[in-house]
């Protein structure tokens, strides 16, 4: 039973091109998070929600637009796509506003062809 | 601006020894700091977390040192195995507005038989 489960595992797209991530956590967590991690492996923050409110928004591209319906799901759309856009996506979650430890997805792996 | 920073280069023992990592930080004062691992094609797995106001942390064969002075945390794999090699993660997380967990870049650890 995955506790953060994240999809598609893999993505191939164009330049151009607009494409979501989907993320849901089965853990009662109240807040989750999207992290990028680039080719030379640096995971950073890019959104946090805590209840379904935006709670960490790092200097990302307005391209990059996260979803929380609820308490278990943050999605991820990104508009626009960029070559530089080409990362594995990770997903994550915790309790207690962020004061523990995260758990995190299998991650998505997106390629900007 | 905020800086973590980690053994770059790969770190390679003997099984049976022990293995030390370093993480030094600057420009940041974490509420507390965690450890994860992450192995290729993984999302990264929670270790260990230390309070500021702790000096060390044990769980089975792996401790946790913090020194806020130095601005520090050392991370032991004592009588290592094969199967904990592995890039090791130090992250640091702090309130700003909502906590923060930021990352290093990692330390390859490699444990030969």
């Amino acid at each position: 039973d995955t506790a953060v489960s994240q999809t598609p595992k893999y993505l191939v797209t164009q330049m151009g091109n607009d494409k979501s991530i989907k993320c849901e956590q089965n853990l009662g967590h109240d807040t989750m998070y999207w992290y990028k991690q680039d080719s030379k492996k640096f995971l950073k923050i890019m959104f946090s929600y805590n209840n379904k409110e935006l709670i960490i928004n790092e200097t990302v591209p307005n391209r990059f637009s996260p979803k929380s319906p609820d308490k278990a799901h943050l999605n991820l759309h990104i508009n626009s796509l960029e070559l530089g856009d080409s990362a594995v996506y990770f997903c994550a979650s915790s309790q207690g506003g962020g004061t523990g430890e995260l758990f995190f997805g299998e991650g998505s792996r997106l390629t900007v062809l | 601006s905020q800086k973590i920073e980690q053994n770059s280069e790969a770190l390679n023992i003997q099984e049976g020894k022990t293995a030390t990592l370093t993480c030094n930080y600057t420009n940041y004062s974490p509420a507390y700091l965690q450890w994860y691992r992450q192995d290729p094609g993984r999302g990264p797995v929670f270790l260990l977390l230390i309070r500021e106001n702790e000096k060390e942390k044990r769980k089975e064969r792996l401790k946790v040192t913090f020194d806020t002075t130095l601005k520090q945390s050392l991370f032991h794999v004592t009588a290592s195995q094969p199967a904990d090699s592995a890039t090791y993660l130090c992250a640091p997380s702090s309130n700003t507005g909502g906590f923060k967990t930021i990352f290093g870049a990692g330390t390859r650890l490699f444990v030969k038989a």
